[in-house]
């Protein structure tokens, strides 16, 4: 299986600053069709997971624009340019590459400093 | 709007086997996949498996392959997910999701399944 690796898997912040979750895949991400199928997750306490990111940096609608995916290969990066508190909670990398044994990463929670 | 309804909390005995059902409402069912994900209490995110609910073609994961099954009643626009052989470790919350731009978009709001003797 691909293996995705978050760091840090744990990220306090302060209000207002920015964010930065790594996340590094064992293999290339790349699909012989061309697309990068690597996406984010946001889970909030006691909440499902909802997708902000789809194919590396597509924002999904309704996810505010201080979101923003990058990366290419087997390295990517979720920013938050300004945090808020409604952002604290568990942000999860997943590839859907290599299907059909698609993997998530381990999980970054995010809290208020 | 989107809605995916599942069904509520289950408690089995190991080796039993559990169905969940995943109602879709707010677009047509047939034209997205679904997929199933679960979550071990204060763990990270695992994806079982998917199915075409229009086909009814399915793809699993080589770790639930022989224990799993994904079905579908399209006339109530409603998936399900059969695990088998229930051991501990499959206690877990189990997500149903619709898969949009090849990745599950909208998702239920999760089922828990707890195996205890």
């Amino acid at each position: 299986d691909v293996v995705m690796t978050q760091s840090p898997l744990s990220l306090p912040v302060t209000l207002g600053q920015p964010a930065s979750i790594s996340c590094r895949s064992s293999q290339s991400l790349v699909h012989s069709d061309g697309n990068t199928y690597l996406n984010w997750f946001q889970q909030r306490p006691g909440q499902s997971p909802r997708r902000l990111i789809y194919k590396v940096s597509n924002r999904d609608s309704g996810v505010p624009d201080r979101f923003s995916g990058s990366g290419s290969g087997t390295d990517f990066t979720l920013k938050i340019s300004r945090v808020e508190a409604e952002d604290v909670g568990v942000y999860y990398c997943m590839q859907g590459t290599h299907w059909p044994q698609i993997t998530f990463g381990q999980g970054t929670r995010l809290e208020i400093k | 709007q989107v809605q995916l309804v599942q069904s509520g909390a289950e408690v089995k005995k190991p080796g039993a086997s559990v169905k969940v059902s995943c109602k879709a409402s707010g677009y047509t069912f047939t034209s997205y996949d679904i997929n199933w994900v679960r979550q071990a209490t204060g763990q990270g995110l695992e994806w079982m498996g998917w199915m075409n609910p229009n086909s009814g073609n399915t793809g699993y994961a080589q770790k639930f392959q022989g224990r799993v099954t994904m079905t579908r009643n399209t006339s109530i626009s409603t998936a399900y997910m059969e695990l088998s052989s229930l051991r501990s470790e499959d206690t877990a919350v189990y997500y149903c999701a619709r898969e949009r731009l090849d990745a599950p978009d909208y998702w239920g709001q999760g089922t828990l399944v707890t195996v205890s003797s």
